[in-house]
């Protein structure tokens, strides 16, 4: 049982870049969820998918796509990356339903030049 | 639209001695309230969190947290810290109106645990 695994752990772009940060979990959760953590502001929502097939924004939504490919994966999508990008992604899954505990994947650093 | 506020960023705190850490919140209801860890290069791991009910609540690794209600505050305490306590904590609120589970962070504090 891994939990919520994400790839990749280490991501260097340069600006104008693309890329896609794969997320899965296997604890057979209906919500998953896209974070980004930066320095002094905690971590905030970018997309979440409250159960297969919908998508919805976050507070931090703009420069960033999501698919929810099955129940297991939720990807987020950078189609074309900039400076202010830079940050520290964590996925995170849950049971649907308010208050359930949201378990987090280890993070994937992403740095953009 | 609701909002956590952790007001120390750095907390220095020798082995052995009592820890709390400050988490005020801004919400119009009754709020549902966690406390994460963050030990370095890891994910968020749930503390604890509180609901209703008993305005103490325990958790995970000897931590508690009192909710005050008067003072909108959900403060985390445990009473000696060992070295392996140093980490980021976050407090973080969901909107209980809003549909997705959604929380809000405090912009965390890190606590630095002195031999």
């Amino acid at each position: 049982n891994a939990g919520v695994t994400q790839t990749p752990k280490f991501q260097v772009l340069k600006t104008g870049q693309s890329m896609t940060l794969q997320c899965a979990q296997d604890m057979n959760h209906n919500s998953m969820y896209w974070y980004r953590q930066d320095p002094g502001m905690g971590l905030r929502l970018i997309y979440y998918s409250a159960s297969e097939g919908t998508t919805d924004k976050g507070e931090v939504p703009n420069g960033y796509n999501v698919s929810r490919l099955n129940k297991r994966e939720f990807s987020l999508r950078l189609e074309s990356a900039a400076p202010s990008q830079t940050s520290v992604y964590f996925c995170a899954s849950s049971e649907r339903g308010t208050g359930a505990e949201q378990y987090f994947g280890p993070g994937t650093r992403l740095t953009v030049t | 639209a609701q909002s956590v506020t952790q007001p120390d960023i750095h907390i220095t705190v020798s082995e052995g001695a009592s820890l709390e850490l400050r988490c005020n919140y801004s919400y119009g209801a009754t709020p549902y309230l966690f406390w994460y860890v963050q030990s370095p290069g890891q994910g968020l791991q749930l503390l604890l969190k509180y609901f209703s009910g008993d305005t103490l609540v325990q958790g995970i690794k000897g931590f508690e947290a009192e909710f005050k209600r008067s003072q909108s505050s959900f403060n985390l305490r445990k009473p000696s810290v060992h070295w392996s306590d140093a980490a980021e904590y976050f407090c973080a609120v969901v909107d209980i109106k809003a549909a997705g589970n959604k929380l809000t962070f405090g912009g965390g504090t890190r606590v630095l645990v002195k031999p």
